[in-house]
């Protein structure tokens, strides 16, 4: 089945560097959407990419769908301590059935 | 997000025991969902719900049940559970499928002893 890659798993960064996670897949992507869980919290909801090539921003934050549709990324700038936690990938897939199939999450530590 | 409620937060239970864990959400949402969440393994499906009265395994729905007799609950029970089954269970609704983020519970913690 398809299946959705994140890189890297883990990433530690001095307060104040950029940080950047990547999403790929074999298979073109549907739509994709990007969650941040704080420690011991539960996964929000922060955006989500549907078209080639788009790119949104968020304060700090930009995403990134590729042109193929089959990456994405996350790219933070001036990390803070506030950004601490993991950041999911999820494709919906080929069928709409509501379902999304989440990347394995890259966890960012920073050092302030 | 108070509309989105699990319980309990957490839960020990013996092994061979039925546990349920219960998720209730206010937007009366059609899309319902289970994740357990384990280290190395990200977030995984169990079961979801396209809308009352119809549900569908995920990647990982052995030893689950699920019902889901009204759009705004939807129970998921371990039938005689195990200790592979201790995990940290999210409930996650959304309001039209694909096109739209979902939103967690807080999550139930459950370990099997």
């Amino acid at each position: 089945g398809q299946q959705v890659m994140q890189i890297p798993q883990y990433q530690h960064v001095q307060e104040g560097e950029d940080f950047t996670t990547y999403c790929n897949s074999s298979t073109t992507l549907s739509n994709i959407q990007w969650y941040k869980q704080r420690p011991g919290g539960h996964p929000v909801f922060l955006i989500q990419l549907v078209k080639s090539g788009e790119v949104k921003k968020q304060k700090r934050l930009t995403f990134q769908f590729g042109e193929a549709k089959k990456n994405s990324s996350l790219h933070i700038t001036a990390t803070q301590t506030t950004d601490v936690g993991t950041y999911f990938c999820a494709d919906s897939g080929s069928s709409n059935t509501g379902k999304l199939i989440f990347g394995q999450g890259t966890t960012l530590q920073v050092k302030p | 997000d108070a509309g989105i409620t699990q319980s309990p937060r957490y839960k020990i239970t013996e092994t061979g025991r039925q546990v349920t864990l219960m998720c209730h959400q206010t937007w009366s949402h059609s899309y319902m969902f289970w994740y357990r969440q384990d280290l190395g393994h990200g977030l995984r499906l169990i079961y979801y719900s396209a809308a009352a009265d119809i549900t569908d395994k995920g990647e990982v729905p052995d030893g689950y049940v699920v019902s889901r007799s009204k759009t705004e609950n939807f129970p998921l029970t371990l039938e005689s559970a195990t200790r592979s089954q201790t995990s940290v269970y999210f409930c996650a609704s959304s309001g039209q499928g694909n096109n739209y983020g979902y939103t967690f519970g807080s999550g139930t913690r459950l370990t099997v002893v």
